[in-house]
């Protein structure tokens, strides 16, 4: 079946402008995640979406990141004024339920000029 | 919260067993993962353990948990030059039911 898609799979953009970043989970994954991996770093834990409950934004860097999931599926992580160092590769994933293995989506490579 | 730590690095010849080890920090920790990511691709899920487990075993992959000393490991038989990737160890903590990564090790075999 389809694994997680993330689109555009590349992205270039000017320091300040917005950039909004899709996740397409797997069909009937209650649980979607955000991650960010810089270069030499680990994943980086943005936001996590579980079902109809309020989302943990714990990760959210700075208030220039929001992310929404609209009817439970599709997700979409909006970055504002986008600096240098948001440069980064923004890895999804969903889970069945919060118990179960994350499923990661090939991210998206954010490139900030 | 938690925190996952792994080596950087580790270098291995083509047909000898890898050993890639973790350390986590939160013992209530109940799901424990290693993920594997190759070049320009998302991560893929290895192989999990349940805290409750001392070892998997799943073809080349073993796995060892060692709940006291919360350490966790990865062992590769037989290396082939396509193991070549970076290796993440995740530890879904029970206190905040969240999945916490560790920096990733790189492995690298030589034919």
């Amino acid at each position: 079946g389809a694994g997680v898609s993330q689109s555009p799979s590349n992205k270039v953009t000017e320091k300040g402008k917005d950039v909004e970043l899709r996740c397409d989970p797997i069909s009937g994954h209650t649980a979607l995640y955000w991650y960010r991996q810089s270069l030499g770093q680990g994943l980086e834990f943005l936001i996590y979406f579980q079902g109809n409950s309020a989302p943990d934004k714990s990760g959210l860097p700075s208030d220039r990141f929001s992310a929404e999931r609209t009817g439970g599926s599709v997700s979409t992580l909006t970055i504002q004024r986008t600096q240098q160092e948001d440069s980064a590769v923004y890895l999804c994933a969903s889970s069945l339920s919060r118990v179960e293995p994350l499923h990661f989506g090939n991210g998206t490579r954010l490139t900030v000029t | 919260g938690e925190d996952v730590e792994q080596s950087l690095f580790l270098s291995v010849r083509e047909g000898d067993s890898s050993v890639i080890n973790c350390t986590y920090t939160d013992s209530s920790s109940t799901y424990l993962y290693w993920y594997k990511q190759e070049p320009g691709a998302g991560l893929q899920l290895l192989t999990y353990i349940f805290s409750n487990m001392d070892m998997k075993q799943d073809q080349r992959l073993t796995v060892l948990l060692n709940k006291k000393d919360k350490h966790l490991s990865l062992r590769i038989a037989d290396t082939q030059t396509g193991d070549s990737a970076i290796y993440f160890c995740a530890a879904l903590s029970g206190g905040y039911q969240k999945v916490t990564f560790g920096i990733g090790t790189k492995l690298q075999v030589i034919p």
